[in-house]
């Protein structure tokens, strides 16, 4: 079964930091394009960034709106993705998706707080 | 960036009957490769979203046949021949041809 897994969220405090994982089975991950995807309680789908894979270099690109606070890497040995995320602010607060867009697998997201 | 707009924003629908959700592209989504990158996606609530139709026009793998895409260059149809329960949720078109990848502000579906 394809499948993606993401951990790593929590609660953290404006300015704080916090990585992610995506832990991917089912498929050939090394060869896979990998996508992050956030969603704030009630609002719409904000592509966050992407990976490609290592014939692409793991060339990665970003929404332009996070300055450089976030970076996604990954590691084809463990079969996993990450975002680091940095100088959290409170509108980052948002469930986190891990995505393969290129077949709609899907994570079932992590929940990211950033709060006081 | 290349703007989505979706439209209708809510759509509440009787069971059996027809919906359509329209979306609007910035810029001509049609790649040189002949493709154009244009997703449609379904979150039902409390769910992940679920890709539906995919290059506009290709039914995602379970996908029932009531649902279809249509549509070319900006604008893009999707629509259900006949809406059940199970349909309920929020649909999200989606441009694939350049990063940024944008989404469109989203369409609630409810029954009537």
């Amino acid at each position: 079964e394809v499948q993606l897994v993401e951990s790593g969220g929590g609660l953290v405090q404006p300015g704080g930091s916090l990585k992610l994982s995506c832990a991917a089975s089912g498929f050939g991950f090394s060869g896979s394009v990998v996508h992050w995807v956030r969603q704030a309680s009630g609002k719409g789908l904000e592509w966050v960034g992407r990976i490609r894979s290592k014939v692409n270099n793991h060339a990665t690109e970003y929404d332009a709106s996070l300055k450089g606070r976030f970076t996604i890497s990954r590691d084809d040995s463990k079969n996993t993705a990450y975002l680091q995320m940095n100088s959290l602010k409170v509108e980052d607060t948002a469930m986190y998706y891990c995505t393969r867009l290129d077949d709609g697998t899907w994570g079932q997201g992590t929940l990211v707080t950033v709060s006081s | 960036d290349t703007v989505m707009t979706q439209s209708p924003l809510s759509l509440p629908v009787t069971p059996g009957e027809p919906a359509s959700i329209f979306c609007r592209s910035s810029q001509s989504l049609l790649h040189s490769n002949g493709y154009t990158y244009l997703d449609w996606y379904l979150q039902k609530p409390g769910q992940s979203p679920q890709l539906l139709i995919y290059f506009g026009s290709n039914r995602a793998s379970g996908v029932p046949d009531r649902f279809s895409g249509s549509g070319s260059g900006t604008h893009f149809t999707l629509k259900i021949s006949r809406v059940e329960a199970e349909d309920v949720g929020v649909y999200y078109c989606m441009q694939a041809l350049q990063t940024p990848i944008t989404f469109g502000q989203g369409t609630r579906l409810d029954i009537k």
